[in-house]
């Protein structure tokens, strides 16, 4: 059981908008700490999508955003396109184990 | 480019143990955090372990305190998990990864760029 909470599974048609929520607690996003989200495409390692809740790597699409307030956060896709399917997971640091701690991950599924 | 390349498949038996290595370039090893993270198959990613590559200094998470230990190997940039008293519940997909420089706090950290991943069976 993770302990950041993310649903199993989104979907959307392409060109629309999607959001991935991720909650935690006062250990974690309550606590003040970052969120950070990666995509998992089928086949390959974690790559690093949003960092600091909010901030693109190089090379990312603006179609990707990211948000956080409070004990929640929230990825946001727009303009889907089928290379998006993916799982996605989203990151945050927890005092309680003092190191990373990761949602249980979200399959997009691109319709 | 940042590449971090780690060591093959293996297949174990329970109550072994296994060693991974996680091979880095591109960049000052010793400047920037390692992380141990695994994902067994149909579960989410799991953080292990991480040390600091000039001090050696190490930190695991619980689960696995007491049969995990995370080496590193400065002359040839690269860090090792050693990983004991296999189980079943340890098939998994290994993955080593930098996160940021040793100087920012730790809780600020976010993991890029990732190893391709190292597969660990546990199987009688």
């Amino acid at each position: 059981q993770s302990v950041l909470t993310q649903p199993p599974s989104v979907s959307g048609a392409p060109g629309q908008r999607v959001t991935i929520s991720c909650t935690g607690s006062g250990s974690n996003l309550g606590a003040g700490f970052d969120v950070h989200w990666y995509q998992r495409l089928p086949g390959t390692a974690p790559k690093l999508l949003i960092y600091g809740n909010e901030n693109r790597p190089s090379g990312v699409p603006d179609r990707f955003s990211g948000s956080k307030s409070g004990t929640s956060a929230s990825l946001a896709i727009t303009g889907l396109q089928a290379e998006d399917e993916a799982d996605y997971y989203c990151q945050s640091y927890d005092t309680s184990l003092s190191g990373p701690t990761f949602g249980g991950g979200t399959t997009l599924t691109v319709l | 480019q940042v590449q971090l390349v780690q060591s093959g498949a293996e297949v174990k038996k329970p109550g072994a143990s296994v060693k991974v290595s996680c091979k880095t370039s591109g960049y000052t090893f010793t400047d920037f955090y390692i992380h141990w993270v695994r994902q067994a198959p149909g579960q989410g990613l799991e953080w292990m372990a991480r040390i600091n590559p000039k001090s050696g200094a190490t930190k695991y998470a619980p689960k696995f305190q007491g049969r995990v230990t995370m080496t590193r190997d400065t002359s040839i940039s690269a860090a090792y998990l050693d990983l004991t008293r296999l189980t079943s519940d340890d098939t998994a997909v290994y993955f080593c990864v930098r996160a940021r420089e040793t100087y920012y706090l730790e809780s600020t950290n976010w993991l890029d760029p990732w190893g391709q991943g190292t597969l660990v069976i546990v199987s009688s």
